[in-house]
């Protein structure tokens, strides 16, 4: 089975400090990955995908199948990321896993 | 539009009561999907839909049974309540077709089960 990794329940960081929020994944194939975002009061949306290779909101996410990772990176964290992160993996079927999730909290 | 709409929004049951969770989309999307969501265990997959008519299970499936009669609808039927299943129930859509990850969430439905 699919399983998705995300070590940490929450990340504590401070607002102009780079944010990595980390995801590993295991899956033998070629998987699909993503992020999903929750802000307070919002729905669960989707962030970026990786065969998109594109920063949105100024995040970015590379994925390393050495390492079987796909972490979420911003340089700068700004107050209005502090939100629920969720990575997930598509391997090849019609299902979607999901991470146990990372709450970002930017402080100032 | 207004996407996906999940009823009805908060509901408290007794053990042992029955009850259904509607999803209803108006994105024509062939894939739909439920998860509950839980503290710690993040979102996990109780059943979904391919198409209308079909159903298959997920990671959780016991205790629910789901029915895809339109297109447009997928109903969660909860036949004899438990307290474990006092949680957090989202209703996502995908357009399929090379989109499958991409998931269109509702606003989530809230049940507790006394």
């Amino acid at each position: 089975a699919q399983r998705v990794t995300q070590p940490e329940k929450l990340l504590s960081v401070f607002k102009g400090a780079p944010v990595e929020l980390k995801c590993n994944y295991s899956y033998s194939g070629s998987p699909e990955l993503f992020w999903y975002v929750q802000y307070s009061r919002q729905r669960l949306q989707l962030l970026l995908r990786h065969i998109s290779r594109e920063s949105i909101k100024g995040f970015t996410a590379d994925l390393n199948k050495g390492e079987t990772s796909f972490h979420l990176k911003k340089p700068f964290a700004q107050e209005e990321d502090s939100a629920m992160y969720y990575c997930a993996s598509r391997g090849g079927g019609n299902k979607l896993t999901f991470g146990t999730g990372t709450q970002l909290k930017v402080e100032l | 539009n207004a996407g996906v709409t999940q009823t009805p929004k908060f509901r408290v049951l007794k053990t042992g009561q029955s009850m259904t969770l509607l999803c209803a989309q108006d994105m024509n999307h062939e894939y739909m999907y439920w998860y509950r969501q839980d503290p710690g265990m993040g979102l996990r997959l109780i059943h979904y839909s391919v198409g209308e008519g079909t159903t298959a299970k997920g990671e959780v499936p016991d205790g629910y049974n789901v029915s895809r009669l339109k297109k447009q609808n997928f109903l969660l039927g909860l036949e004899s309540a438990a307290p474990s299943q006092t949680s957090v129930y989202f209703c996502a859509s995908s357009p399929g077709q090379g989109r499958t990850g991409e998931l269109f969430f509702g606003e989530g439905s809230r049940l507790t089960v006394l």
